[in-house]
């Protein structure tokens, strides 16, 4: 199994801020999933992020808005810029099991923009 | 491409009543097959999974799962349902030919009633 560690657990921001999330993995891994769960709802893929090269990203979801970084096979960060109330979710960091038969999550990112 | 869909977005049980949470799914190649159980500010937690053999698949906390093919489904269960249950589950898919993300279905929160 994997164990993963995301930074903050939480944070209040200011609309027209940017929130940079990171993710840590105790182990390398091949690729990072990044996910989005507004409030109520189901999970949402933003992007997939392979070491050494551009984050892919899923239909509605944009470079310029989620920017991903992913330096090394052990850590990723996600950022959320220039947020509005509408980007108040939980935000997750995921990634696949050494067989590819399961995803591990970390304990998400609660984000709340006033 | 892969889809999932669960029947009921809330399901209400009496503790110690049996416990039915309805999936399907959609997939053009042989799925992976997941339930994850999401607790009150908590992250995601991996009930049980299939992935080759056994079609009746047992997980953590008494729950059980059967994969039948013939009609894409995935369906959860529980014997004797207890107050600790409460929570929101998904079912989820992914593709096992080749990384791929895990597709989540919008999710069905379980109530269990004194």
């Amino acid at each position: 199994s994997a164990v993963i560690s995301q930074k903050p657990s939480r944070d209040i921001c200011q609309r027209g801020t940017s929130l940079t999330i990171q993710c840590q993995v105790d182990s390398q891994v091949t690729m990072m999933f990044w996910y989005r769960q507004q409030p109520g709802q189901s999970l949402t893929l933003i992007a997939t992020a392979n070491q050494g090269s551009e984050a892919t990203y899923e239909s509605g979801f944009v470079i310029d808005k989620f920017p991903i970084s992913r330096p090394n096979l052990t850590f990723s960060t996600l950022t959320v810029s220039n947020m509005s109330p509408e980007d108040s979710s939980i935000y997750l960091c995921s990634v696949e099991g050494v067989d590819r038969s399961e995803a591990f999550f970390g304990q998400g990112t609660r984000l709340t923009v006033v | 491409a892969q889809s999932v869909t669960q029947l009921g977005s809330h399901v209400s049980v009496s503790e110690g009543a049996l416990v039915l949470l309805r999936c399907n799914y959609s997939s053009s190649v042989p799925p992976y097959l997941f339930w994850y159980v999401q607790y009150p500010n908590q992250g995601l937690q991996l009930l049980l999974k299939y992935t080759t053999g056994a079609t009746l698949v047992k997980g953590i906390n008494g729950f059980e799962a059967e994969f039948k093919k013939s009609e894409t489904s995935f369906h959860l269960t529980k014997p004797s349902a207890h107050m600790s249950d409460a929570a929101e589950y998904f079912c989820a898919v992914s593709d096992r030919t080749s990384y791929d993300k895990v597709i989540f279905g919008p999710g069905t929160s379980l109530s269990v009633i004194p």
